[in-house]
């Protein structure tokens, strides 16, 4: 299996930073990578998709990019509606994997 | 509007049987792969495999082949997921979750639905 990893497993930021969070995978995945963004009590909410693409209605605050086994997810400007806890997948090679998720906290 | 409605919570014994659901409306059910992921208390995202409604073709992550049964009633745009014997570890949210890209198993799922809790307890 590919395992995906991200890093950090946590921070804390503040309303207007700018947030990257990296994802790794163990070996090449092209750009076969989503983003996704759960809030508590949630279901997931689809981000990113092919790297670099936005879903329809995601804002653009949201950015991604990378390929192969480098990735980031990048939120220009935090607001208090992005404390949430991120995960990026992978899609290339069965079974998919996520990561062990980001969880952004408020400073 | 696209939407995966999903089925009640439940609450099981050991060893019973279940059968939950994800209804699929606003879009031709048929022609996107569909997902199942799990989510243990207080844990990450786990992909347990897929269904392609049009043809019944199915994949498994190997963590869950033989574990679980995934299915779908294309006549009522309706996924499933089902186990035969639950054990207490599958107390669970589980999510069904939309491929974005019609007829592409090499896609990100796009839409999911809003989940399914099982407590599996005696």
């Amino acid at each position: 299996d590919i395992q995906m990893t991200q890093s950090p497993s946590s921070l804390s930021a503040s309303v207007g930073d700018r947030v990257t969070i990296t994802c790794r995978a163990s070996q090449g995945i092209s750009n076969y990578l989503a983003w996704f963004q759960q809030k508590p009590g949630k279901a997931p909410k689809s981000l990113i998709y092919a790297a670099s693409s936005l879903q329809s209605g995601v804002p653009s605050k949201f950015s991604g990019s990378g390929s192969g086994t480098y990735f980031t997810l990048t939120i220009s400007s935090l607001q208090p509606e992005d404390f949430a806890t991120y995960y990026c997948q992978q899609y290339n090679s069965y079974p998919w994997t996520f990561g062990q998720g980001t969880k952004v906290e408020i400073k | 509007e696209v939407q995966l409605v999903q089925s009640g919570a439940e609450v099981k014994k050991p060893g019973e049987s279940l059968k939950i659901s994800c209804k699929g409306s606003g879009y031709s059910f048929t022609s996107y792969w569909i997902g199942w992921v799990r989510q243990m208390p207080g844990k990450g995202l786990e992909w347990m495999g897929i269904i392609y409604p049009g043809d019944s073709d199915t994949r498994y992550s190997p963590s869950f082949q033989g574990q679980v049964t995934i299915s779908a009633d294309k006549s009522i745009s309706t996924a499933y997921l089902q186990w035969s014997s639950l054990k207490a570890s599958d107390t669970a949210m589980y999510y069904c979750a939309r491929h974005g890209e019609m007829a592409t198993i090499r896609s990100a799922f796009d839409i999911w639905g809003q989940g399914t809790m099982v407590t599996v307890s005696s």
